[in-house]
This record gives structure tokens, C-alpha cells and sequence, in this order.
């Protein structure tokens, strides 16, 4: 089982509509949660973190995380066509080591 | 913000040369830097982690003599790839966080990446 899991993809959706990412990990001791976009030929950029159960909102971006569930979870609201990117979620080991584990990311595309 | 300087952007070099890449934390001290690797269409693989003052941390099937990272301070890592073959092309990303762990206080934030082509 990989430690953090997300769908390839591509996730297509119009413009305009809410595109929904998900992303599931394995340790459950895992306390910090991150979304990265990347767009093609770029180095990743952050877009939302999270810690704690629930949503956490920023614009048209929701986070939601579910510990019970080990379950991480980006909305995007009104999605635009500069929204197509791959979307990876990134997770902090329980063990203190410092290390950022990623997912193989999800490749959204909004369709104008 | 917290902005980290990666360089060069892009490099072509023959094989059996060496190459190095510079990352540089502008405004604030990083005492970690990660090195990461990424394939085509491929998530990020943690190459090493890369301590201030002390030998970096390399990642299990990551060759250490090939792949040699320096930290002499605490806002400069390198990456020098040895004896670079065509194998070794990849896109080569740095990052660095306040405080050595990321955190949701203290994001990990990438530099803009190094694109190796070896030929």
C-alpha cells in the first residue's frame, strides 16, 4: 500500500464547476496535510494546508481532513481553466523525520 | 513570503560530466533543505535531506557518491551530480522550511527546479 494515495486522473470538469480532490494515507499518526498545484514544467506551489478535523477554507479553495478516515479532501470552487494543473497532496510522517510524503498527484482539467 | 532560489534553471551537459546545482533560501535560515527528483508524469521522490554543518540524509536507493550534497551554511545546499549519465536527466527540485520540519505553520517551499539533460 503506497503511504499516500491519489487518483491520476484526469479529473475534467467545466468551467465553472466544483472539481473535488482526493487523497487517502496510510499512517495514522500523520499530523500535517498540504495541497500542492505543479504546473507542467514547474516546481510545485502551495495552495492550502490543514492539521485539524473539518474544512478549512481559502477563496475558492476547501480543504477538508478526516483523521478517523485518513482522508484528505481539495475543493475547488468555480473552476477556471487556469485551475488545470496536477494537485498533490502531501502528508508529514508521524515519525518526526521532517519528511514531506507526496502523492503521485491528480491532473485536473477545466474545460472552458 | 518565503522564497527559495534555485540555479540553474535548466542545463544541458555531456556524459561523464559533473553538474551543480545551487538552492538558496533568500529570506530566512533553513537548517534542512530536501532534495527532490521527479520523473515525467511522476510525483516527487525524496532524494536526500540536506542538514547545515553536518553529512545529508539519502534516501534508500539513492547513491550518496553519485548524487553529493553540501550544506556549508544555512541559507546554501548544493547538488552536485557526479559522472552524470543519460539516465540522470530528470527535473531536480530543492525546498526548505523555516524550522527544519514542515509544518502548517512552516510549509515546505519548493525552488523553481533544475531541468538536467544529460546527453
Amino acid at each position: 500500500q503506497k503511504e499516500v494515495e491519489q487518483n491520476s486522473g484526469p479529473l475534467s470538469v467545466p468551467e465553472g464547476a466544483i472539481a473535488s480532490l482526493n487523497c487517502t494515507y496510510s499512517d495514522r499518526g500523520s499530523q500535517s496535510f498540504f495541497w500542492y498545484r505543479q504546473y507542467s514544467g514547474k516546481s510545485p506551489e502551495l495552495i492550502m494546508f490543514i492539521y485539524s478535523n473539518g474544512d478549512k477554507e481559502d477563496g475558492r479553495f476547501t480543504a477538508q481532513l478526516n483523521k478517523a478516515s485518513q482522508y484528505v479532501s481539495l475543493l475547488i470552487r468555480d473552476s477556471q481553466p487556469s485551475d488545470s494543473a496536477t494537485y498533490l497532496c502531501a502528508v508529514t510522517g508521524s515519525s518526526n523525520t521532517g519528511k514531506l510524503i507526496f502523492g503521485q498527484g491528480t491532473t485536473l482539467q477545466v474545460k472552458p | 513570503g518565503a522564497v527559495v532560489s534555485q540555479h540553474p534553471s535548466r542545463v544541458i551537459c555531456k556524459s561523464g560530466t559533473s553538474v551543480k546545482i545551487e538552492c538558496r533560501s533568500l529570506d530566512f535560515q533553513a537548517t534542512t533543505m530536501f532534495w527532490y527528483r521527479q520523473f515525467p508524469k511522476k510525483s516527487l521522490m525524496l532524494m536526500a535531506t540536506s542538514n547545515e554543518g553536518s553529512k545529508a540524509t539519502y534516501e534508500q536507493g539513492v547513491e550518496k557518491d553519485k548524487f553529493l550534497i553540501n550544506h556549508a551554511s544555512l541559507t546554501l545546499s548544493t547538488l552536485t551530480v557526479t559522472s552524470a549519465h543519460p539516465e540522470d536527466s530528470s527535473f531536480y527540485i530543492c525546498s526548505a522550511v523555516l524550522g527544519g520540519s514542515p509544518t502548517v505553520g512552516s510549509p515546505l517551499h519548493f525552488g523553481n527546479g533544475t531541468r538536467l539533460t544529460v546527453t
